[in-house]
C-alpha cells in the first residue's frame, strides 16, 4: 500500500541548531517525493522537489531508495523556519501526504 | 498572478444537507486536485482531474461525494446528505500539467457539519 509517515507529529529545536525532519515511505514503484510547508496563516506551499535536487531556504532532502527516506534536512535552524511541514509522494493518479511536522525553532 | 481560489471560505450546514464547493485554479492549469484535512490528521487525496477527466475516483470518501470539473477550469466537489464526520477543510490544488508539477494550493474552504 502506498503510505508516507512522519513519525514525528511535533519536533523542537533551537536557533542555530541542525534540524532533521524525517519521512519514510512506500510504494511498490518509483515515486516523486515532496516537501510541502504551511506558514502560519499561510496556504501550503512547495519546499522542494527530489527531481529537482535544489536547496530551499537552507533545506536539502535526499532520496534513499534503499531505506524509503526522504528527510528534509537544515544545518542551522532558524525561528522563521517554524510551521507545519508535509511529505508527500506522488505515484499513479494520487499524491499521498504524510501526517506533517510541526517544526518550533526556539529562539 | 491570481492563486488558486475557493469559495465558500467557510460553510456552516446541518447533517443531512447537501453542499458544493468550488475551486478556482490558477488559469492555464490543467491538472486539479481535491483533498481534505480533519482536525489532526494529514491531508487525505480525494480527487485528481487532467482536464475534464478524472481518471480515478476511487479516493472518494464515499458516493456521496461526487466532484466534476467543466471547462477545464473551475471544479466543484458536491457532498449530499453530509454527515457530521465530513466536518474538515476541504483543500484544492492546481498544477500545471500533471503530478510531477508543483501543486498550488487555495486556502480552503472549512465545513462543518451540525
Amino acid at each position: 500500500a502506498q503510505r508516507v509517515t512522519q513519525p514525528e507529529k511535533l519536533l523542537s529545536v533551537f536557533k542555530g541548531a541542525p534540524v532533521e525532519l524525517k519521512c519514510n515511505y512506500s510504494y511498490s514503484g518509483s515515486p516523486e517525493l515532496f516537501w510541502y510547508v504551511q506558514y502560519s496563516r499561510q496556504r501550503l506551499q512547495l519546499l522542494l522537489r527530489h527531481i529537482s535536487r535544489e536547496s530551499i531556504k537552507g533545506f536539502t532532502a535526499d532520496l534513499n531508495k534503499g531505506e524509503t527516506s526522504f528527510h528534509l534536512k537544515k544545518p542551522f535552524a532558524q525561528e522563521e523556519d517554524s510551521a507545519m511541514y508535509y511529505c508527500a509522494l506522488t505515484g499513479g493518479f494520487k499524491t499521498i501526504f504524510g501526517a506533517g511536522t510541526r517544526l518550533f525553532v526556539k529562539a | 498572478g491570481a492563486g488558486v481560489s475557493q469559495s465558500p471560505s467557510n460553510k456552516v450546514t446541518e447533517k443531512g444537507k447537501d453542499v458544493e464547493l468550488r475551486c478556482d485554479p490558477i488559469s492555464g492549469h490543467t491538472a486539479l486536485y481535491w483533498y481534505r484535512q480533519s482536525l489532526g490528521q494529514g491531508l487525505e487525496f480525494l480527487i485528481y482531474f487532467q482536464g475534464n477527466s478524472a481518471p480515478d475516483k476511487s479516493g472518494l470518501p464515499s458516493d456521496r461525494f461526487s466532484a466534476e470539473r467543466t471547462g477545464g477550469s473551475v471544479s466543484t466537489l458536491t457532498i449530499q446528505r453530509t454527515q457530521q464526520e465530513d466536518s474538515a477543510v476541504y483543500l484544492c490544488a492546481s498544477s500545471l500539467a500533471g503530478f510531477t508539477d508543483t501543486q498550488y494550493f487555495g486556502p480552503g474552504t472549512r465545513l462543518t457539519v451540525l
